[in-house]
This record gives structure tokens, sequence and C-alpha cells, in this order.
């Protein structure tokens, strides 16, 4: 089956820096979201982005769908953006097939 | 408001007694999904349904039941609870197309504590 690697797995931060998160994926996808999940345990939606580029205000996500890789930018860190962050992909079987995660850790 | 709920959101029982966790969503989703999230595993799919009368296996289904017998609703079931199902669950739903589920929307969560 597809295999989804998120890199980096961890990464802390100071409050306003950028950031850049990774997704690869081993085969073709038809779907491709992002999540975040908070320090509560709350998973949130964050794009919807089997292909392309879209925007959220200071977050964006890019996915190049021929070279198997999606990235999460966000951009002027808060501490509430603290949290894992999940690329979940969707194959042609229409299985939905989860990465491990990026912790990051956003420092006051 | 659309959301996705899940009851109880916390449970302690004992090994063998039946329990389940209700689903409920108000947004006319075609899919439902219920997953478990242990530390160090992520999350790992335990049942999905595609639409009404429609269930099929995930990754970890054992130990498990489900239903789908109206739009809304897909109760998880554990016959016969063990400790090793001691987990976090989350339901979730989304519009079903062509691409498979769209934009997933989650419960909160049901912490499960089996002693």
């Amino acid at each position: 089956g597809i295999q989804v690697e998120q890199s980096p797995p961890d990464l802390i931060l100071q409050e306003g820096a950028n950031s850049t998160l990774r997704c690869n994926f081993s085969d073709s996808v038809n779907n491709l979201q992002w999540f975040h999940q908070n320090p509560w345990g709350q998973l949130i939606n964050l794009f919807y982005i089997p292909s392309g580029t879209k925007q959220n205000g200071r977050l964006s996500a890019t996915t190049v769908a021929t070279e198997r890789y999606s990235l999460l930018y966000i951009s002027s860190s808060q501490t509430t953006d603290s949290g894992v962050y999940f690329c979940v992909v969707g194959d042609s079987n229409y299985q939905l097939i989860w990465g491990a995660g990026t912790k990051l850790i956003i420092k006051p | 408001e659309a959301q996705v709920t899940q009851n109880p959101r916390y449970l302690i029982t004992v090994t063998g007694k039946k329990l389940t966790v209700t689903c409920s969503q108000n947004m006319n989703h075609e899919y439902m999904s219920w997953y478990r999230q242990d530390p160090g595993l992520g999350l790992r799919q335990i049942y999905y349904s595609m639409n009404v009368e429609v269930t099929d296996k995930g990754d970890v289904p054992e130990g498990y039941k489900v239903s789908r017998k109206e739009k809304r609703n897909f109760p998880l079931i554990l016959e016969s609870p063990s400790p090793n199902q001691t987990s976090l669950y989350f339901c979730a739903s989304s519009f079903f197309g062509r691409a498979g589920a769209n934009v997933l929307t989650f419960g909160a969560g049901s912490r499960l504590t089996v002693l």
C-alpha cells in the first residue's frame, strides 16, 4: 500500500518563526488532507489539497502530485499553532492512509 | 452548527462489559469512519462506511462492530471490551465523491479505559 512519510518528526520554534512541514507519499493519490491536532486532542481539517496551492491566513499548502509530495507552510508562528500536524492521503480504493505526524512546539 | 457528536466523551469500564460509543453527524455526509489513537501509533482506522448499510473493515477491526442503519448515525460497539482497547477514539464524517472521502470533520473524541 501507499506509504506516507512526514518530516520532520519534531520541530521546536520561537513564536514568530516560519516553518515548512513536508509529506511524501509513495504512489499516486486522489485525495490529500492536512490536519492539526491541538494539545487538547481536537482534530481540525486545515486543507483538502490533492493538487495545487491553497492559502488560509498564515497557513498555506502546496501539493505536487506528479512528484508525490505536499508542503504545509506556517508563517509568523503563534503558540496556538502548537500540536501535531498530520498528512492523510487517499488511494484508488478510497482508503485513507495517515502519516505519523509532525509535532510542532512554538515557544513564547 | 455543523458537527460530529460523540458520546460518551470519557468512559471507564471493566473487561467484558459491552459498550457502545455513539456518533452522529448533522451534515448529511455519506462517509463515516472510526479511528483509534494510541501514543506512538498515530490514528488507525477501525471501520468505515461509504453510505447507509455499507460498512468495511479498516486496519484494526478486531474486537469492534459497527452498523449504519441511518445516514446520520454510526455507532461503535465493543461486545466484550479488553484492556488493549483502552484508547482515544475518534469518529469522522465527510461527503463521498469520485476521489473518495472529502474534507473530514472529526468529533471531539472519546477516551475509553478498560480495566
